[in-house]
């Protein structure tokens, strides 16, 4: 199976200006989670998405936003750039089958967001 | 949010040693734990899991303990090669929703 893909790899914006990253799951994968990911932080979770609906979601302001279509492919939405924006944003998809045990998530390669 | 924690932001290992890394946990409700490596450039990639019913697992070179008396997550790498070097997270798990809580990372160096 192909892994999670995320386009573009690369991006430069200015402040003020909006971005989007789509990010595709592994075929099958329901669920599809963003984060964060800044020089000295760890991971730092957005949101989560099953089934077209935002199950989960991290402690970002409302300029961040998502939403996933009905192939389970989604996207992420940053209004007004900051500077502070500037990270690498991963997605990870899970099967999410509903059932009590946690499924794994894997990775895409990020995207990385240069706001200047 | 919940805090999973290293204990070390750096570790240094010689080619062919054993390497740990560690992590700490701080709820007892976790019932699953990842641990992933972080290449430059790239994605985190699933390294192993474990989950709460157990306190050691192995793959391919790697093990994972599980202290669930203490929070304690580690990961031992047998015969620590070049292509180890990179950054290693933790990831904790409640099991209520899918949320996942990441730590801030070790980053491991093999010298040769």
């Amino acid at each position: 199976k192909a892994g999670v893909t995320q386009t573009p790899r690369y991006l430069i914006k200015t402040r003020g200006q909006q971005v989007t990253l789509s990010c595709s799951p592994i075929s099958g994968h329901r669920s599809v989670s963003w984060y964060q990911q800044t020089p000295g932080q760890g991971l730092q979770f957005l949101f989560e998405y099953f089934s077209e609906t935002q199950r989960n979601k991290g402690n970002f302001p409302g300029r961040f936003s998502g939403r996933q279509f009905s192939n389970s492919r989604s996207e992420m939405n940053v209004s007004t750039l900051e500077l502070g924006d500037s990270a690498l944003y991963l997605c990870a998809s899970s099967l999410r089958n509903g059932g009590p045990v946690t499924d794994t998530q894997y990775f895409g390669p990020g995207t990385r967001l240069t706001v200047l | 949010g919940e805090s999973v924690g290293l204990h070390l932001p750096t570790l240094s290992v010689q080619e062919g040693d054993n390497s740990i890394i560690n992590c700490a946990y701080s709820n007892s409700a976790s019932d699953y734990f990842i641990w992933y490596k972080q290449e430059s450039g790239k994605g985190p990639q699933f390294i192993i899991d474990i989950r709460s019913n157990m306190d050691k697992r192995q793959g391919q070179r790697v093990t994972v303990l599980l202290n669930k008396t203490v929070k304690h997550l580690s990961l031992q790498i047998a015969a620590t090669q070049p292509g180890d070097s990179a950054v290693y997270f933790c990831a904790e798990i409640l099991g209520t929703g899918n949320q996942f809580y990441f730590g801030t990372g070790t980053s491991l160096t093999v010298i040769p």
